[in-house]
Parts: structure tokens; sequence; C-alpha cells
């Protein structure tokens, strides 16, 4: 079981916003350290969406945010494409554990 | 660009040792701005960091793994490496190396990955 959850699902249709929470605790996004987001397309390595809470990697479409608080993180898609289908995991570092760790993943589907 | 590629057997009996090697290219492995990490990936399921190493060897492993891991370096080579002994049927999954990205310890993201090896245990 993750130290790190997100829901198993999102969906919308193209256009639409959907965000996907990371709910972590005192020992690791609560810590202050910082919370990054992957994609990973169908069959393919994982991608590196947002580092550090909130900035994007050159190429990443600025449809892509994210936000952090407290013990909570999100990632936000605008204007949802049908490329945007994937699985998105958050990922940290828990002092508790002594190493990263990552969120079960949420796969979002495009309606 | 820097580039990383796993390679290794992709068939490993139960009991026996998973040795992968990670082939960093485009770049230097003993940059000293970087970590460079192996994780797993069940099929179906989620992603689990293995652990971590510097160029200068220090090595950092996920604690329910630590018994039976060993991560390596070969600056000469440009590789790091990932065995993992002995292995049951919960070890099939796919590997992948990346590079732990400039940042604060323990805030730094896996900004560069390979493209994943499966590793299938079998008798």
């Amino acid at each position: 079981q993750s130290v790190l959850t997100q829901p198993p699902s999102v969906s919308g249709a193209p256009g639409q916003r959907v965000t996907i929470s990371c709910t972590g605790s005192s020992s690791n996004i609560g810590a202050g350290y910082e919370l990054h987001w992957y994609q990973q397309l169908p069959g393919t390595a994982p991608k590196l969406l947002i580092r550090g809470d909130t900035n994007r990697p050159s190429g990443v479409p600025d449809r892509f945010s994210g936000s952090k608080s407290g013990t909570s993180a999100s990632l936000a898609i605008t204007g949802l494409q049908a490329e945007d289908e994937a699985d998105y995991y958050c990922q940290s570092f828990d002092n508790s554990l002594s190493g990263y760790v990552f969120g079960p993943g949420t796969k979002v589907t495009v309606l | 660009q820097l580039q990383l590629r796993e390679s290794g057997p992709g068939l490993v009996m139960p009991s026996e040792t998973l040795s992968l090697t990670c082939t960093v290219s485009g770049g230097s492995i003993s940059s000293s701005s970087y970590y460079w990490a192996w994780i797993c990936q069940p099929p179906g399921k989620g992603l689990e960091w293995i652990g971590s190493i510097y160029y200068s060897g220090n090595t950092y492993y996920n604690t329910s793994l630590k018994s039976r891991v060993t991560i390596s370096v070969d600056t000469s080579t440009n590789q790091f490496f990932l065995q993992l002994t002995p292995v049951t049927a919960a070890d099939a999954a796919v590997y992948y190396c990346a590079r732990l990205g400039e940042a604060a310890p323990g805030s730094r993201p896996f900004d560069i990955w390979g493209q994943g090896t499966m590793v299938t245990v079998s008798s």
C-alpha cells in the first residue's frame, strides 16, 4: 500500500477540465519535499510532466498544471484531449521510509 | 541529448540473480549534479523505486528490497548496474533506469527515463 493516495481513475469529455489528487502525510508531502507528476502513455516509459510542485519541463503543454497545499497536491488538465489518455503518477520522498515513493497511479479516460 | 538504455536477460530463473545494465549516452554519469536510479513496474501495476546511486558509489535502497539489491556504477563505461537476488515470481516487472535531476535532497525528480526492459521470472 502506497503512502501516497490517488483516485484509481478519472474521466472527462474532450475540452473539459479534470483534476487528479495526490494525498500524503507529514512524512512526505507535508514535510516540504517537492512533488512531481509523471505521465505514462500505454506501452511507454513514464515521462516527467510536472516537477517541483508546479513547474512544467520544456515541451510540456500549459494545459497541465500542478498545485500543492499542506499534505496534498493536485494535477489539473484543462482542455482535455484524446492524447491525454494515460496513467498519471505522483511522486515524492518519504523521510520515514528514507526513500522515494510513488502514488498508485490514476488512469485518465477521455470519453 | 542524454539517453539511458537498459539491457540484460529477459528471463531469470526463480532463486537466481537478476542482473541489468543501464548505459548512459549523450552525457557523463560522473556529473556531480545527478544521481541515477532503478525503478520497477510489475505488469498492470504501479511504479516502485528500487534504489539510487551517485557516481562516487554512494547508494540508497528501498528498505523493502535492501536485503536483496545491489546497485553499482562504472564511470569508465558510463554504466550503472542492478543486481537482485534471489528473485521470485513477484519480481517479474518492467525495469527502468532513470536520472534523478537537480534539486534539493529529497526533492529530485526522475527527469530522464530509459525505455524499460521486461524481466520474466520462470523456470
